[in-house]
């Protein structure tokens, strides 16, 4: 069964600030996904990961993957406020049908002035 | 919002009473996905569905059918429902992304509904 945890769940830090959100997962996959969730709202694509080094940026955000070691990172660059949100990574494991995707419980983002 | 529509919004319902949730999409895609989101637990798969008529069951999908009677429309039903499926639930379609020589599949996510079982 395919696990995906993220650390830290909860994230305060202040505007200019840079720091890293880490999603592992425990079994071979083929892809992972970054997603953005503010509050009371839907979901909003922000990366997709297909292969091992793979790296994608995106304003102040960078995702990148090392399949071997079953890890995704998403680096935050000088924090605004306007990043504050949830940040959910989802993992395709290899064997799983259907484009199922399994979910991480998601990094809840606060920048502070 | 890749033409993906969630009805109702918001509903509150009583303990035992049976409730549908619809999922409407405008864009003829084949797979579609009903997640539950819950604090501490991220988004978890109810069922999904690869086709007219073709579902399949996720993580947590005890309490929850579906059917697809057609492409465009995707139906939860909670047949009794619990004051344990008090959430939110989002429906969600698979698109096809291409880049170069890669080809992958996104999810993306309707606006979700919220649902209270008193």
């Amino acid at each position: 069964e395919l696990k995906v945890e993220q650390n830290p769940l909860f994230l305060s830090m202040q505007e200019g600030k840079n720091y890293t959100i880490y999603c592992n997962y425990s079994t071979t996959s083929d892809r992972l996904y970054w997603y953005r969730q503010d509050p009371g709202k839907s979901l909003e694509s922000l990366f997709v990961l297909l292969s091992n080094g793979a790296v994608k940026q995106e304003g102040r955000l960078m995702a990148s993957l090392d399949t071997k070691a079953r890890l995704s990172t998403l680096h935050i660059t000088a924090a605004v406020h306007d990043l504050s949100a949830t940040y959910f990574c989802a993992v395709h494991g290899e064997e799983t049908s259907g484009s199922r995707l399994t979910f991480g419980e998601g990094t809840q983002l606060t920048v502070n002035p | 919002d890749a033409g993906i529509t969630q009805s109702p919004r918001h509903k509150v319902t009583e303990t035992g009473t049976p409730v549908t949730l619809r999922c409407h999409q405008t864009e003829n895609h084949r797979y579609m996905y009903w997640y539950r989101q819950d604090p501490g637990h991220g988004l978890r798969l109810i069922h999904y569905s690869y086709g007219v008529k073709d579902t399949d069951k996720g993580e947590v999908s005890d309490g929850y059918s579906v059917s697809r009677s057609k492409t465009e429309d995707f139906l939860l039903t909670l047949e009794s429902a619990t004051s344990s499926q008090t959430s939110v639930y989002f429906c969600a379609i698979s698109e096809l992304w291409t880049s170069g020589d890669q080809a992958k599949n996104i999810q993306y996510f309707g606006a979700g509904t919220r649902l209270s079982v008193l």
